[in-house]
């Protein structure tokens, strides 16, 4: 099973371009849910989608749009890239709440 | 701010050692879950504890919860090279759909 899929895996942008992160997760699960990690912060909640159809902001939404466009597919969109969005970026996905989630292999995404 | 809060920041040990985690939290929680991060990875989940658990055991993974001091610590026995890693503990809130993080233990363990 290929798991959480994350692409690209690495992208430069230009202050002010708008890109969006693709995850896609193959093991039918209902939520899922998108991470920035900068060093030493550890991983900070942007949005998550507690079921298909729904999404919610977690703590650091500025900056950022999501579709659950079905229940295999989470996006994340960037409008309008500020250098401060450089990080990590990972994707996760989860069957129910009390049950582990499955992270993707991360997106470093670069502002310049 | 995150829920978690984990201490040490830092922590390095000999080989065939015991490392101890601690995570403090905020919130009433459903449940508590620590995770294994290698150096520019994705995280994997190691163990999960419910709300109404006070220990519990995965392999060299001794996990313990106490809801009164909203607090968990993570033990790895008899320590290896290969533990070395960040460690970051979860939350999952009673009634919520979000799965928050800690800020992390960088464990280094020492041939």
């Amino acid at each position: 099973n290929a798991g959480v899929t994350q692409t690209p895996k690495f992208q430069v942008l230009k202050t002010g371009q708008s890109m969006t992160l693709q995850c896609a997760q193959d093991m039918n699960h209902n939520s899922m849910y998108w991470y920035r990690q900068d060093p030493g912060m550890g991983l900070r909640l942007i949005y998550y989608s507690a079921s298909e159809g729904t999404t919610d902001k977690g703590e650091v939404p500025n900056g950022y749009n999501v579709s659950r466009l079905n229940k295999r597919e989470f996006s994340l969109r960037l409008e309008s890239a500020a250098p401060s969005q450089t990080s990590v970026y990972f994707c996760a996905s989860s069957g129910l709440m009390n049950t582990e989630a499955f992270f993707g292999q991360g997106t470093r995404l670069t502002v310049v | 701010s995150q829920q978690g809060e984990e201490d040490p920041q830092a922590l390095s040990i000999q080989e065939g050692e015991n490392a101890t985690m601690n995570c403090s939290y905020k919130t009433s929680i459903n449940n508590l879950q620590w995770y294994r991060q290698n150096s520019g990875r994705g995280l994997v989940h190691l163990i999960l504890i419910r709300s109404n658990e006070r220990e519990k055991h995965s392999g060299r993974l001794r996990v313990t919860l106490d809801t009164s001091k909203k607090s968990s610590s993570l033990l790895i026995t008899a320590s290896r090279a290969a533990d070395t890693a960040s460690y970051f503990c979860a939350t999952v809130d009673q009634g919520a759909q979000k799965l928050v993080f800690g800020q992390g233990t960088r464990l280094t363990i020492n041939p």
